[in-house]
C-alpha cells in the first residue's frame, strides 16, 4: 500500500512560537490528505484536510502544505499553546480504495511552558 | 457529529485467552474500520468491517487470530485470538461519514495488554 513518513519522530517548541510538523508521501497518485492530532489516551481526531488541487489550506491556527512535486505535506500550527502537545499524523487516502488511509510515522510535539 | 462509542477503553488479559471489542456508532455507516496502533507506533489498519458480508483483512492480518463481525450498520466487534504479548496494543474503531470531511472518525480506543 501507499507509504506515509515522517521526518522528525519529536518536536519541542516554546509556547507561543510557531510549530512546523513534515510528512513525506509516496505515492504520487494520493489525491487527498488528512492531518489527525491524537491526545494521550484518545483517537486520532480530524485537525485539517487539503486536496491534491491545493497547495494550501488554512484553518483556526493551522495550516497545511502540499508540495506534489516532492510528495511533502507539512502542518503548520501558529502560537503553540501547551494544549496542542500530542502527537500528531498525516495520512494519505488510497488511490484504489478511497475509504482507506495510511498513515505516517507519526511526531510528538512538546509545548514548554 | 456522531459518537463512536467503544468497548472496553481497557483491559489487562492472559496469554492464550481472546477478547472482543466492541464498536457503536449512534448512526448508521456503510464501512467500519479496525486498526492496530502499537505502543509508540502510527496506524495500522487491520480490516474493513463490511455488513452482509465477510471483513476484508489488510497483508499480514488473518480472520483466524481477528475475527470481526457486522451485524448492522450501527455496530461491530474485533476479537483477538489466543493472544500473546505481541499483541499488547491499542485497538481503535473509525468510520467516514458520509457527510463533512471525508476523513475516519475514530473511537478512543481500547488498549489492551497481555501478560
Amino acid at each position: 500500500g501507499e507509504s506515509v513518513g515522517l521526518h522528525l519522530p519529536t518536536l519541542s517548541v516554546q509556547e507561543g512560537d510557531n510549530s512546523i510538523i513534515n510528512c513525506a508521501y509516496s505515492n504520487s497518485a494520493s489525491d487527498y490528505f488528512i492531518w489527525y492530532k491524537q491526545e494521550s489516551g484518545k483517537g486520532p481526531q480530524f485537525i485539517i484536510d487539503i486536496r491534491s488541487n491545493m497547495d494550501k489550506r488554512q484553518g483556526q491556527r493551522v495550516t497545511v502544505l502540499l508540495n506534489k512535486t516532492v510528495k511533502h505535506l507539512s502542518l503548520q500550527i501558529a502560537a503553540t499553546q501547551p494544549g496542542d502537545s500530542a502527537v500528531y499524523f498525516c495520512a494519505e487516502r488510497g488511490s484504489r480504495n478511497f475509504n482507506k488511509f495510511y498513515f505516517g510515522s507519526g511526531t510528538k510535539l512538546n509545548v514548554k511552558p | 457529529s456522531a459518537v463512536i462509542s467503544q468497548k472496553p477503553s481497557r483491559d489487562i488479559c492472559q496469554r492464550g485467552t481472546s477478547l472482543t471489542i466492541q464498536c457503536q456508532v449512534d448512526s448508521q455507516v456503510t464501512m467500519m474500520f479496525w486498526y492496530r496502533q502499537q505502543p509508540g507506533q502510527s496506524l495500522t489498519l487491520i480490516a474493513t468491517a463490511n455488513q452482509g458480508s465477510e471483513a476484508t483483512y489488510e497483508s499480514g492480518f488473518v480472520i483466524d487470530k481477528f475475527p470481526i463481525s457486522r451485524p448492522n450498520l450501527t455496530f461491530s466487534t474485533l476479537t483477538v485470538s489466543n493472544m500473546s504479548p505481541e499483541d499488547s496494543s491499542i485497538y481503535l474503531c473509525s468510520v467516514v461519514f458520509p457527510t463533512g470531511n471525508y476523513g475516519y472518525t475514530f473511537g478512543s480506543g481500547t488498549r489492551l495488554t497481555v501478560v
